[in-house]
């Protein structure tokens, strides 16, 4: 079973810190996407990467998806409370089956 | 535009008891998938319709649980009987395409006592 392990589990930081976080597997993944989470809602899309190595930006996040397509980061900068959350990293091969991360809890305190 | 909607929000039946969930796709949204978390678990994947058809089901637990999309709108899924173990809460997301972003609905949670 193709597993996407995510790392840390959980992160509590304070305002304004960087953070980043890992999802890797040894399995290959034609995309994979990165999803936040927050209690009592379904996961909301943040970004698609596609191309080993695409970095992508989305204000004060950079994600990155590795250069073998099998691992992938989400880096934040200055953090905020308003970035509390769960990170879901998911990934699909080929097909519309996509696979979830563990997931990382995010807490940042003001 | 709306978006995916599923009910109930939540759920508590007794071991034995039949649930259906009901979740409303996007409208014009082919692609409708069921998703599952057990706790502790990441989110797994149960099937895929693509209008009324099953795409595919290899993600279904076991033939207690019945996925439906009549006319390829609404989708329900039913577990009957329901067991301890089918605790968890049940994501619907739908797309336009089926390797689009996922859309996801704010999930039922199903407590089985």
């Amino acid at each position: 079973t193709q597993l996407l392990e995510q790392s840390p589990q959980f992160l509590s930081i304070q305002e304004g810190e960087n953070l980043t976080v890992y999802c890797n597997s040894s399995s290959v993944f034609s995309s994979l996407q990165w999803y936040r989470q927050e209690p009592g809602e379904g996961p909301v899309l943040l970004v698609t990467v596609v191309t080993g190595g695409e970095v992508k930006k989305l204000k004060r996040l950079t994600f990155q998806f590795g250069d073998a397509r099998k691992d992938s980061s989400l880096h934040i900068t200055a953090a905020q409370p308003g970035d509390t959350g769960l990170y879901l990293c998911a990934g699909a091969q080929w097909t519309y089956k996509y696979i979830f991360g563990t997931g990382t809890r995010l807490k940042v305190l003001a | 535009e709306a978006g995916v909607t599923q009910f109930p929000s939540h759920s508590v039946i007794e071991k034995g008891q039949t649930v259906t969930l009901r979740c409303d796709p996007i409208s014009g949204h082919d692609n409708l998938y069921w998703y599952r978390r057990v706790m502790g678990k990441e989110i797994k994947f149960l099937l895929h319709f693509v209008k009324e058809s099953k795409q595919d089901e290899s993600g279904m637990p076991n033939n207690r649980f019945l996925a439906e999309r009549t006319g390829g709108t609404y989708s329900t899924l039913k577990v009957q009987p329901a067991e301890l173990e089918d605790s968890g809460v049940y994501f619907c997301a739908s797309s336009q395409d089926a390797i689009q972003a996922l859309h996801f609905g704010n999930g039922t949670r199903l407590t089985v006592t």
